[in-house]
């Protein structure tokens, strides 16, 4: 049973436009969530997170939403660029524990 | 600078045979973690530890040990590694658990024969 799904598996955007990755998750017990991004032979390394009390967070080029009655959240790049092709990883935790579930990864890649 | 380090990087073994992967944080972090990545089943969590000698169980315990005796290790063991447990393996590491967001190592590529 996959709690957080990333259904689109790749994803292909030219430079300077805007990338939209989105997370689904059917655990509403979810308060917390986080994207990761991961290039070869890496680490995942965080880039944004957003609590349930919000509905939005930004941070430079990043904004991620959060629609709870959907249990669905985005991430927006604008403007893309090449060196944002990576894997983009989402994650849902409940706050206070020490679990982590994350979704399967979407491939992003950035036209030059 | 702050890391998550992890070792080998890269290990070929045979089946049954124990192995053990390190993992060490430099950032005094209490929190730290094991995941399994494989395709299309992306970071499953295998298991977590909130300080020192206390761990618990992620989403894939099943054939795994860990030991938390010093904070800034976290060591995985395979007591009797199998072919499903082939996988790219990442130990992470927070100063708390959620909803801090965690550091994570360069990753481990094993692979049981």
């Amino acid at each position: 049973d996959q709690q957080v799904k990333q259904n689109s598996p790749s994803l292909s955007v030219q430079e300077g436009r805007i990338s939209i990755l989105n997370c689904d998750y059917t655990n509403s017990m979810f308060d917390y969530f986080l994207w990761y991004k991961k290039y070869p032979a890496e680490g995942p390394t965080f880039l944004i997170s957003i609590s349930s009390i919000k509905d939005k967070n930004e941070d430079g080029r990043f904004t991620v939403f959060l629609n709870k009655s959907a249990k669905h959240l985005s991430l927006h790049i604008v403007p893309s660029q090449p060196g944002d092709s990576a894997v983009y990883f989402c994650a849902a935790s409940v706050g206070g524990t020490y679990k982590y579930i994350f979704g399967t990864g979407t491939r992003l890649k950035v036209l030059a | 600078e702050a890391q998550v380090t992890q070792n080998p990087r890269y290990l070929i073994t045979v089946t049954g045979k124990k192995l053990t992967v390190t993992c060490s944080q430099n950032m005094n972090h209490e929190y730290m973690s094991w995941y399994r990545q494989d395709p299309g089943l992306g970071l499953r969590q295998i298991y977590y530890s909130m300080n020192v000698e206390v761990t618990d169980k992620g989403d894939v315990p099943e054939g795994y040990k860990v030991s938390r005796k010093e904070k800034r290790n976290f060591p995985l063991i395979l007591e009797s590694p199998s072919p499903n447990q082939t996988s790219l393996y990442f130990c992470a590491s927070s100063s708390h658990g959620a909803p801090y967001e965690q550091y994570f190592g360069p990753g481990t590529r094993l692979t049981v024969t």
